[in-house]
């Protein structure tokens, strides 16, 4: 089976920077997804780590440790707009190609002023 | 380039009867798979489909759900004889044939409500 952790709820100051913790355990590892999902939206694709390291997006960086089963999501120069719920989300390769994602519940983030 | 679409976007049924979720996905996918999140819950995968074959379904609940993915049209995802429970948000998402990354891309989702 498959177990994903994250916050449940973070609150930060427009301007700044945060850092979105997820761990996990799972067999069949094929790579770690971070989405990002307004309240009665669709969940809209942010990053994707399958090696070890850091990636970087504009203000979105996202980094994997496997042998940790560590990932967190970093967000600089936060803005009002980055409100949202960050859902981390565990690929799993099946029999057949194609890869379901395991989710964790979400971290809810609210930006300040 | 269209996205992934789904419709309708809002659904009411009363308990017994069937709901009906179709789904396109992005042109040039053949990977489909339908996710379940339930109010205040993460997203719960159910289903994953590619033309004509239902690849995993491990995710589906045993009676009333089906799914489907013809050769011609859309997705669709089957709820019979539909309960309050059944109340949530079906979202579906959609993949190109396996690659190296094979990022899944949502569509809006169908919200279901069942009275």
């Amino acid at each position: 089976g498959q177990n994903i952790d994250q916050p449940t709820e973070m609150t930060a100051t427009e301007g700044a920077i945060v850092q979105i913790n997820c761990t996990y355990q799972t067999s069949g590892f094929n790579g770690l997804f971070w989405y990002q999902q307004h309240a009665g939206e669709a969940p809209t694709f942010l990053s994707y780590n399958v090696l070890d390291g850091l990636e970087e997006k504009g203000r979105f960086s996202s980094f994997l440790s496997r042998s940790k089963g560590y990932s967190y999501l970093l967000l600089k120069e936060l803005q009002m707009k980055d409100s949202a719920s960050y859902l981390c989300a565990v690929r799993d390769r099946v029999t057949g190609g194609g890869n379901k994602l395991t989710f964790g519940t979400g971290t809810q983030l609210k930006v300040e002023l | 380039n269209a996205g992934v679409m789904q419709n309708p976007r809002h659904l009411v049924r009363r308990r017994g009867q069937e709901a009906r979720l179709r789904c396109s996905p992005m042109k040039g996918h053949s990977h489909v798979y339908w996710y379940r999140q339930l109010p205040e819950e993460g997203l719960k995968f159910m289903v994953y489909l590619q033309k004509e074959n239902i690849i995993d379904e491990s995710g589906m609940p045993k009676e009333r759900f089906s799914a489907e993915f013809p050769k011609e049209g859309p997705s669709i995802l089957r709820i019979q004889q539909v309960v309050r429970g059944d109340s949530a948000a079906y979202f579906c998402a959609s993949s190109p044939p396996s690659g190296a990354t094979d990022t899944q891309y949502f569509g809006p989702g169908t919200r279901l409500t069942v009275l």
